[in-house]
C-alpha cells in the first residue's frame, strides 16, 4: 500500500519569500502524485497532478513541483508567496490501478507581512 | 473545477442519536463518492468509497452499520453516523469523482464539523 510523508508540519514564510513543502511517498512503481490545498471553510482544492512525463509539473496560483524518483519525492514550490497562500497543503499519492488516495499528514504554512 | 457542496456545514446532537450528513455534486454527475474524516492536525483518513446505485465499500476498522452510506443518485450521496458517540465527533469530507479511478479528479466538499455532546 502507499503512503505518504509530509516532514514539515509547520513553515512560516515572508510574504514575497519563496516556499518549498516536502513530501515523500512510498510506493513500489510509478505513483500518481498530487498537491491539495485547503483554506478554512472550503473544500480541498488540487493544485497539481502528476502521472508520467515531465517531472516538472505547473499547477495553479503559481506553484510548481518536481517528481524525483530516486528521492522518492513531490516537492512543492512557489518563488513568492503571497498573503493568500496561508493555508493547510496536502500531499497525495495514488496508484495507477487503485481508487484510493493515501493522504500525508499536511503542512499548515502562515505568511508573514 | 466542479463544486461538492455538504449540508450542514457544521451539527452538535446528543450522544445516542443519529445525524445525517448530504454530499451533492452541483454541476457534473459523480459515479464514485468517497466519505473521509479528518482529525485536528491529521491526514484525512478514507472511510469509505461509493458508487451509485451500489452497496458501499468500507475501508478496515470502519463500522458499516455505524456509518450508514447511500448513494442513490449521480449527485447525491449521504453519510448517516448511528447512535453517535463522543468518540465520533471529527471534521467529515466528502469527495466527488467522475470514475472509480485515482486518475479521475476528486472534487471535495467544505466539510461538516460533528461534535457530539
Amino acid at each position: 500500500a502507499q503512503s505518504v510523508t509530509q516532514p514539515d508540519i509547520h513553515i512560516t514564510v515572508s510574504e514575497g519569500a519563496s516556499l518549498e513543502l516536502r513530501c515523500n511517498y512510498s510506493y513500489g512503481a510509478t505513483p500518481y502524485l498530487f498537491w491539495y490545498v485547503q483554506s478554512p471553510g472550503q473544500g480541498l482544492q488540487l493544485l497539481l497532478k502528476y502521472f508520467s512525463g515531465d517531472t516538472l509539473v505547473q499547477g495553479i496560483k503559481g506553484f510548481e513541483a518536481e517528481f524525483k524518483r530516486s528521492q522518492s519525492s513531490f516537492n512543492l514550490r512557489k518563488p513568492s508567496v503571497h498573503w493568500s497562500d496561508a493555508a493547510e497543503y496536502f500531499c497525495a499519492v495514488g496508484a495507477p490501478n487503485d481508487y484510493k488516495l493515501s493522504f500525508g499528514a499536511g503542512t499548515t504554512v502562515t505568511v508573514r507581512a | 473545477g466542479a463544486v461538492v457542496s455538504q449540508h450542514p456545514s457544521w451539527v452538535i446532537c446528543k450522544s445516542g442519536t443519529s445525524v445525517k450528513i448530504e454530499c451533492r455534486s452541483l454541476d457534473f454527475q459523480a459515479t464514485t463518492m468517497f466519505w473521509y474524516r479528518q482529525f485536528p492536525k491529521q491526514s484525512l483518513m478514507l472511510m469509505a468509497t461509493s458508487n451509485e446505485g451500489s452497496k458501499a465499500t468500507y475501508e478496515q476498522g470502519v463500522e458499516k452499520d455505524k456509518f450508514l452510506i447511500n448513494h442513490a443518485s449521480l449527485t447525491l450521496s449521504t453519510l448517516t453516523v448511528t447512535s453517535a458517540h463522543p468518540e465520533d465527533s471529527s471534521f467529515y469530507i466528502c469527495s466527488a469523482s467522475s470514475g472509480p479511478s485515482s486518475y479521475n479528479e476528486q472534487f471535495f466538499g467544505p466539510g461538516t464539523r460533528l461534535t457530539v455532546l
